[in-house]
């Protein structure tokens, strides 16, 4: 596609449940990176995929997040048991290859209740 | 690790005057660093990068930045400034020995007609 798409655009869910992000990066893209964003701050480094492999996951808070990639194209960052202060925007980015410009997503507004 | 620092929350400038967003980072090694916008209700378009080369980085919208070493900052400048540059700025730094990219806390310039 032309760009990173990522869906939901919004996401209400109650406390104690999943959720399941999705991104699409730009099509032919190796790398592709998660970032949380939280209100009025930088974006903050998860993970990322080199193809299907999972390079860098030091920045996942704790293990009810989880990311994977399993066919080297589309990704899915998921949050088991969600809690309050999992609430930010999640974003996308994606690049050409390792070190090379990443491109971001318009991001999932999660809103959990 | 890496790290990135924007001092000013808040820059405020007249259309047509210059303006200056200030970043400084921090790294182990010779340092990758980028510059991105982020519109209202929009996701984070890239800017410009420094990665080796010439100083002085020229990139979108006529914005440019200019590294220095010794003073370990990257900031990023435009000559005469428009109403439309109104947008939250972020600064990011990574260290090509890992691929995690760090962000400062944003920069959010105002230009005023």
């Amino acid at each position: 596609g032309a760009g990173v798409s990522q869906s939901p655009r919004y996401k209400v869910t109650k406390r104690g449940q999943d959720v399941a992000l999705r991104c699409d990066p730009i099509s032919g893209h190796v790398s592709l990176y998660w970032y949380r964003q939280a209100l009025g701050q930088g974006p903050e480094f998860l993970t990322y995929f080199n193809y299907e492999a999972q390079q860098d996951k030091s920045g996942l808070p704790n293990d009810r997040f989880s990311a994977e990639r399993p066919e080297g194209s589309i990704s899915t960052l998921t949050i088991q048991r969600t809690e309050q202060r999992d609430s930010a925007m999640y974003r996308c980015a994606s690049s050409p290859s390792v070190g090379e410009t990443q491109y971001f997503g318009p991001g999932t507004r999660l809103l959990v209740l | 690790a890496q790290s990135v620092a924007q001092p000013e929350d808040q820059v405020n400038v007249a259309e047509g005057n210059p303006l200056t967003v200030k970043c400084t980072y921090s790294v182990s090694g010779n340092p990758y660093l980028f510059w991105y916008v982020q519109y209202p209700n929009r996701g984070l378009q890239f800017l410009l990068k420094y990665i080796t080369g010439d100083n002085l980085v020229k990139g979108s919208y006529g914005f440019e930045a200019e590294f220095n070493k010794s003073q370990t900052s990257f900031h990023l400048k435009k000559p005469s400034a428009l109403v439309s540059d109104s947008a939250l700025y972020f600064c990011a730094v990574r260290d090509p020995l890992d691929n995690d990219m760090r962000f400062g806390a944003g920069t959010r310039l105002t230009v005023k007609p």
